[in-house]
Parts: C-alpha cells; structure tokens; sequence
C-alpha cells in the first residue's frame, strides 16, 4: 500500500523568509504532482515531477524529486503573503494506473 | 471553456437521505475519480473510473455508490449506510497520460442537519 506522508503539517513564516515542505512516499513511483488549495476551494496543480532529478519553478516555488530517496521538496522563497494556502503532493503507483494517493497537506501561513 | 463542473455547490442531507453529487467534464478525459476531504486531512479516493461502464472501489467506497454511462459524468451517490457523510467531496479527470495529472472540480459541501 502506497502511503504519502508530508510534513510540516502546519508552517507558520514571515514574509521573506525560505522555507522547505517535505513529501516522503513508500513505494517505487513514477509520478508526483504538487497542488495547492486555498480555504474552501478546489485544487490548483502546481507542478508535475516525472523522473528522477526533476527540478521545475514558478515564482518563488520550486519543487524537486529523488526517486531514490522517494522524497520530494517543495521550497519557497522569500515567502509572501499570497502564498498562504494548503500544499498537498500526490503520488502515483508505477504500473498502477491513473489512480494518485495524497499527502494529508501542509497549511502554510505567511504572516505580514 | 472546458472544465469540470460539479453541482450542487452545498447540499444539506437528512438521517436516512440518499444524495446524489453531480459531476460533469467537457474536457474529453477517460478516466474520472471521487475523493473526499474532511477539515484538516488531504484527500481520501472513493471510486474511479477508466472507461465509461467500468469503476473501481476506492480507499473508502462504503457507503457510496457511483455509475458511469456516460463519458462525461460520474455522479457519486452518498446512501444512508454511509454514517459520516459530512464532509468537502471532489471530483477529477484525467486523460490517462501522466504528464498532466488531474483537473479538480470545485467541489461540493455536504452537511448532515
């Protein structure tokens, strides 16, 4: 069984500051995405991580993957206000289908 | 614009009640999936769906039922025999091709009054 684990559960920073959410997943995959959600919305992709090494960036995001270690990072930068959401990873099984298991999601709160 | 449309934004649903949660794409996608997301959790699989008159059990299908005739909708039907429906219900569809992921609908709220 596939199980995806991120942490910080929850991350409270100040403006300009750096900060790294962590996705570990428990068995080989050949997929993971990032998607962020804002209070009482639906889910927002972010990035799509396909092979080992990937490294994509948008803004002040910029999201990684070794399949190795079966861990992904998600890195902010210089955090602003608008940053404020929730993060989830997904995983997809290799050789199992379409079907992604998600991370419980890290509430990140950037104060003014 | 093509998208996933699910209706009825919230839904109030009464001891005993059967509801039906409606998911429409008009984006052309093969396979459709229900997860369930209660405060503070991520995301929880229902049922899926690879082909139109195919679905297959989730993580937590009891209590749920689905149909998929046709390859635009797959409306989730939460029963009485499902003791904690309250919560946030998303749908999705994808193409099949990992590098897309999925698109999420907006989703529906379900309250037990």
């Amino acid at each position: 069984e596939l199980k995806v684990e991120q942490n910080p559960l929850f991350l409270s920073m100040q403006e300009g500051k750096n900060y790294t959410i962590y996705c570990n997943y428990s068995t080989t995959s050949d997929r993971l995405y990032w998607y962020r959600q804002d209070p009482g919305k639906s889910l927002e992709s972010l990035f799509v991580l396909l092979s080992n090494g990937a490294v994509k960036q948008e803004g002040r995001l910029m999201a990684s993957l070794d399949t190795k270690a079966r861990l992904s990072t998600l890195h902010i930068t210089a955090a602003v206000h608008d940053l404020s959401a929730t993060y989830f990873c997904a995983v997809g099984l290799t050789g199992g289908g379409n079907k992604l298991t998600f991370g419980t999601g890290t509430q990140l709160k950037v104060e003014l | 614009d093509g998208g996933i449309t699910q209706s009825p934004k919230y839904l109030f649903r009464k001891e005993g009640q059967n509801v039906t949660l409606s998911c429409e794409q008009n984006l052309n996608h093969d396979a459709m999936y229900w997860y369930r997301q209660d405060p503070g959790q991520g995301l929880r699989l229902i049922y899926y769906s690879q082909i139109v008159n195919d679905f297959q059990k989730g993580d937590i299908a009891e209590g749920y039922s689905v149909s998929r005739e046709k390859k635009e909708s797959f409306p989730l039907t939460v029963t009485s025999a499902q003791k904690n429906p309250t919560a946030f219900y998303l749908c999705a569809s994808s193409t099949g091709d990992r590098v897309y992921g999925y698109t999420f609908g907006s989703g529906t709220r379900l309250t037990v009054v």
